[in-house]
């Protein structure tokens, strides 16, 4: 079967925190992709990271890092020193490259709050 | 990066109306473009994978013939959403496959009251 689950439904934090969105992926395949998306209010979807299944180096892109552990079928996403516009929600997919045809399965979002 | 484009952005329409949904690619041809819905507060759910020049494949749980597609050319997908009902009102995006890359249009507010 072929799952993402985001176990965290909201969360709220206060500016300048650090917080760590988690994601678990369940896939047969061998090759995949994973993804971050967010979806701010306006609902259009931004395209954050991209991971291949054969690379697990971990990633940093400013305030936003990302770390893929293969042995634990995570690939969490923590924002460093957060600011209000960092606020909406948060999805992590997956999009199994053989058996699903590059469908790209969705987790249900975390949505976050940064408060001033 | 690669654009897909959605129109409308936004419609309203009466109950038993049918509407078309167009997604774009601007600048690639995309052989694979998806269809999903969204409806408040939930995740993307993938309707069904349209590829061009044949039928679409509609994922378990939708009406094929509810949710029309159309995959005419490389860079146009249509989504018919036929005599629409107020259950149906939902934000749908569409996106579209380039290689192993996967693009994103803004999606379409769809209200029906």
């Amino acid at each position: 079967a072929q799952k993402v689950t985001q176990a965290q439904t909201e969360i709220s934090v206060v500016e300048k925190e650090d917080v760590t969105l988690d994601c678990v992926y369940e896939t047969r395949d061998t090759t995949y992709y994973l993804f971050w998306y967010k979806q701010p209010p306006s609902g259009e979807l931004v395209f954050l990271i991209r991971r291949n299944s054969f690379d697990e180096q971990n990633e940093i892109s400013g305030r936003y890092s990302w770390n893929f552990q293969k042995s634990t079928s995570s690939f969490n996403f923590t924002i460093t020193a957060s600011q209000v516009v960092d606020s909406a929600v948060y999805f992590c997919a997956l999009s199994p490259s053989y058996t699903g045809g590059f469908k790209t399965i969705f987790g249900a979002g975390t949505r976050l709050f940064v408060k001033a | 990066g690669a654009v897909v484009s959605q129109h409308p952005s936004r419609v309203i329409c009466k109950s038993g109306t049918s509407v078309k949904i167009e997604c774009r690619s601007l600048d690639f041809q995309a052989t694979t473009m998806f269809w999903y819905r969204q409806f408040p507060k939930q995740s993307l759910m993938l309707m069904a994978t349209s590829n061009e020049g044949s039928k679409a494949t509609y994922e378990q749980g939708v009406e094929k013939d509810k949710f029309l597609i159309n995959h005419a050319s490389l860079t146009l997908s249509t989504l018919t959403v036929t005599s629409a009902h107020p259950e149906d009102s939902s934000f749908y995006i569409c996106s579209a496959r380039s290689g192993n890359e996967q693009f994103f249009g803004p999606g379409t507010r769809l209200t029906v009251l």
